[in-house]
């Protein structure tokens, strides 16, 4: 079965330079979630969408900001980078009022 | 304090054991329950999923649902080595759809 993609896998940047991290839900999925995973932590809710507007937003910092597009895939851009930042990145996807939500593989950034 | 709970682990049993799983919440909004497993450095992989209290049976993983105690299980049988990984709860309140995870136990299952 198709599963929610992520690219890239993995990304390094230096402090204040900009990453822009893409993720293509599982087809029919209409709603995508980004979270942020640190080192032996679990998953922080950043922000999602639905039909291509903002639905929630958690803990996003102001120098990230986030879309959906047209075709329900999604776009995390993150400006001035911090050391802080780096993490795994998650995208999730779920359909239409369901509440199970399916996991991508992940983008690990690296900030140097 | 942290909303959600869990026990970090590690865990560790050996093959054939019956393992159990559990996480405890402090927000009485919470509706919805998951489990997550989580091998290294992949994504979360969603286990099961339940309503409000009960039980749920999947193969070998039963999800089980206090909402009264706000506790939640999962329990694994026949665990095998295939099942050593970390294992997360999640859940979300009626009004939003965001996962609060627990920070996930580790569990290894030797032959």
């Amino acid at each position: 079965a198709a599963g929610v993609i992520q690219s890239p896998r993995h990304l390094i940047k230096e402090k204040r330079e900009t990453a822009t991290l893409k993720c293509y839900p599982i087809p029919r999925h209409d709603t995508v979630y980004w979270y942020q995973q640190g080192p032996g932590q679990d998953p922080q809710f950043l922000i999602s969408f639905y039909e291509k507007m903002q639905s929630d937003k958690g803990s996003i910092p102001d120098r990230f900001s986030a879309q959906q597009f047209s075709d329900y895939h999604s776009e995390l851009n993150m400006s001035s980078l911090e050391l802080g930042d780096s993490a795994l990145y998650f995208c999730a996807s779920a359909r239409t009022q369901a509440r199970e939500q399916y996991f991508g593989p992940g983008t690990r950034l690296t900030v140097t | 304090q942290k909303e959600v709970e869990q026990d970090p682990g590690p865990l560790s049993v050996p093959e054939g054991a019956i393992v159990s799983l559990n996480c405890t919440y402090s927000n009485s909004a919470f509706q919805y329950f998951m489990w997550y497993r989580q091998y290294s450095r992949k994504g979360p992989e969603l286990l099961m999923y339940t309503y409000s209290s009960g039980n749920k049976e999947d193969g070998r993983f039963t999800a089980q649902v206090d909402k009264s105690s706000k506790y939640i299980s999962l329990f694994i049988r026949d665990s095998q080595p295939s099942d050593s990984a970390t294992y997360l709860c999640a859940m979300s309140a009626r009004n939003t759809d965001k996962l609060i995870f627990g920070t996930g136990t580790r569990l290894q299952v030797f032959p």
